[in-house]
């Protein structure tokens, strides 16, 4: 089975505090990807990666980092959190096939910036 | 994103009615796919169809890419099937609607 896991599942900020959303996933994926949601706007993409090194600025990338120093691993970094930073974050990994194109989705990391 | 529209926002049924949903894309996105989002938040592929219709239990996901359309047909609805839909496409960034959410009840 394939699986994506985040950490920390929820997290408090004070607004300017540096946070570090971590995700890791096992199905040896060469893509992954961050995004928010928030009420009405669906999936937002903020960055994503196409392997160890890479980094690529997705639709949302102002007031974010990225960071993918492994294959497993990528990071969301939010060097001076604001207030409108509060949402739910998914990582995912990808890989495509055909005209197919498979995205598996971690749990979601609740962020809220006070 | 504004590249992927879907209608309607909200939807409510009973038990046991179909639901039809709708995806609207530009032309040129590709690999069409439809995701489950539970209450919880949990997102779960449902199926991949870039062209035609696909089948697979319930659902029948029908997209004609020269109208820039996609549907998912959910028959028989259950209580279970209760969350929101959300259709993705491909424009080389992978783009989301902001979802239909289906709420069935007994």
């Amino acid at each position: 089975e394939a699986a994506v896991t985040q950490s920390p599942r929820n997290k408090v900020a004070v607004t300017g505090g540096k946070v570090t959303l971590s995700c890791n996933q096992t199905n040896n994926h060469n893509n992954m990807y961050w995004y928010r949601q928030d009420t009405g706007h669906g999936l937002r993409l903020i960055h994503y990666s196409y392997g160890a090194g890479s980094t690529e600025k997705g639709d949302i990338p102002d007031g974010y980092k990225a960071s993918r120093p492994s294959q497993e691993n990528f990071s969301l970094i939010l060097e001076l959190a604001t207030p409108s930073q509060t949402s739910v974050y998914f990582c995912a990994s990808g890989d495509g096939w055909g005209g197919s194109y498979e995205q598996y989705f971690g749990p979601g990391t609740r962020l809220t910036v006070l | 994103g504004q590249q992927v529209q879907q209608s309607p926002a909200s939807l409510v049924l009973q038990e046991g009615e179909n639901a039809e949903l709708q995806c609207n894309f530009s032309s040129t996105a590709t690999q069409l796919q439809w995701f489950y989002q539970s209450p919880g938040g949990s997102l779960v592929s449902l199926l991949s169809n870039p062209s035609g219709t696909k089948h697979t239990g319930r659902l029948t996901s029908t997209t004609v890419t020269k109208e820039r359309r996609s549907s998912l047909h959910i028959s028989s609805s259950q209580t279970t099937d209760s969350g929101t839909y959300l259709c993705r496409a491909n424009y080389n960034v992978l783009y989301f609607g902001s979802g239909t959410k289906l709420t069935v009840e007994p």
